[in-house]
């Protein structure tokens, strides 16, 4: 089952603007990660933020996550051409093994205009 | 170089056939997975497993089957009972609570 919707499920700028992008989850978390995927390839890790955490940043990246509202923000500053992929949410549930599965979203296709 | 691979990149299977699919990481994690991912789709979970010589099913682990009888190896057999194969398959590996890293996948269309 997904737990994660994203929105925009597409998302279309120009080189230099900001990206945004929106994740919603439904149970109590352990952990939302961010990832992205250039067309046909694996998934390569962006950052981890916790459940106790409000905000993050790496480089130009800026996550935030709000578990009262249940939902996160991905924020990508300065957008290059080459931030051209997809990018997906996932959520690591609270309670279980400290294994526990990753749920992923839809993804949002974000591509940058140069 | 730590990483983990996947091998073939493409496979084509006929109707009624058997495939494995390879995993392997050296990155001396205990955890391993894999995500099936259709077109235009978010990732879904077939089966992981923990630790050596033991595996659970994911949300969709039918007409799956895996085995773990090394730390490093996690393949993936679709048994000809997997009625819509055609998907692109990632493999993933973790530490404990930790982010996943992934393969570069396998793109398998059944003829």
């Amino acid at each position: 089952s997904q737990q994660g919707e994203e929105d925009p499920q597409a998302l279309s700028i120009q080189e230099g603007e900001n990206a945004t992008m929106n994740c919603s989850y439904k149970t109590s978390i352990n952990n939302l990660q961010w990832y992205r995927q250039n067309s046909g390839r694996g998934l390569v890790h962006l950052i981890l933020i916790r459940s106790n955490e409000r905000e993050k940043h790496s480089g130009r990246l800026r996550v935030t996550l709000d578990t009262s509202k249940k939902s996160s923000s991905l924020l990508i500053t300065a957008s290059r051409a080459a931030d051209t992929a997809s990018y997906f949410c996932a959520t690591l549930d609270a309670g279980g093994t400290s294994y526990g599965k990753l749920t992923f979203g839809q993804g949002t296709i974000l591509t940058v205009h140069p | 170089d730590g990483g983990i691979t996947q091998s073939p990149k493409y496979l084509f299977r006929k109707e009624g056939q058997n495939v494995t699919l390879s995993c392997e990481q050296n990155l001396n994690h205990d955890a391993m997975y894999w995500y099936r991912q259709d077109p235009g789709q978010g990732l879904r979970l077939i089966y992981y497993s923990q630790i050596v010589n033991d595996f659970q099913k994911g949300d969709i682990a039918e007409g799956y089957s895996v085995s773990r009888e090394k730390k490093e190896s996690f393949p993936l057999t679709v048994t000809s009972a997997q009625k819509n194969p055609t998907a692109f398959y990632l493999c993933a590996s973790s530490a404990k609570y930790n982010e996943q890293f992934f393969g570069p996948g396998t793109r398998l269309t059944v003829l």
